[in-house]
């Protein structure tokens, strides 16, 4: 019962902007957009979350569509650090279970 | 701030054995605790969710008996593996959320490789 769909991998260029794109077409209003990623074999480490407004904050920004039916992680600058999977989930306002899918292995290469 | 540790980082036992993993929360106050279990090359799964002082809800599938959890303090909650077999052997993650007042966000352990022979 996958919520959201995020690409299965992508590369980046050390030095540039990475845009990770995510689907959650069947989102609530009731329902926030989370951002996770996990270095190997590390726990996940928290990035950013919204509800309706975009967000920044000193790791990332996160661009929500108005319909918010997709949103876009924006690593600022990647370096060879941010290599990890990201992980796009939508949670209950209140629920504070996570469901993590498969994420997207992204690859910062110099 | 946030910061969550879980120890041991790695444990290797016997099968049969028991093995208690500890989760604890270094600058604030957990009032959920949350264990996760990660096999190769899957995405994490949650197992349970445990409130300070009271019993924890397990996940479909998850058994209760084989997964003891006890969430004794605000800062600290453990997980028991009992009789551990060989498919037991994975990376158990737990995550901790403030309380009422506090940031919505899960913070995330290190995690623990269990690894059963």
């Amino acid at each position: 019962d996958a919520k959201t769909t995020q690409p299965t991998s992508m590369d980046c260029a050390e030095g540039r902007a990475a845009n990770l794109p995510c689907n959650h077409s069947t989102i609530s209003g009731n329902e926030y957009v989370y951002w996770y990623r996990q270095i190997h074999s590390q726990g996940p480490q928290y990035i950013i979350h919204g509800l309706k407004n975009n967000e920044t904050n000193e790791m990332a920004s996160l661009i929500i569509t108005e319909d918010r039916k997709s949103s876009t992680l924006i690593l600022p600058h990647a370096t060879l650090r941010d290599t990890a999977v990201y992980y796009c989930i939508v949670r209950v306002i209140n629920d504070y279970k996570l469901s993590f899918g498969a994420g997207t292995t992204v690859t910062v290469r110099a | 701030g946030a910061v969550v540790s879980q120890h041991p980082s790695w444990v290797i036992c016997k099968s049969g054995t028991s093995v208690k993993i500890e989760c604890r929360s270094l600058d604030f106050q957990a009032t959920t605790m949350f264990w996760y279990r990660q096999f190769p090359k899957q995405s994490l799964m949650l197992m349970a969710t445990s409130n300070e002082g009271s019993k924890a809800t397990y996940e479909q599938g998850v058994e209760k008996d084989k997964f003891l959890i006890n969430h004794a303090s605000l800062t600290l909650s453990t997980l028991t593996v009992t009789s551990a077999h060989p498919e037991d052997s994975s990376f158990y993650i737990c995550s901790a959320k403030g309380g009422a007042g506090g940031r919505d966000e899960q913070f995330f352990g290190p995690g623990t490789r269990l690894t059963v022979l």
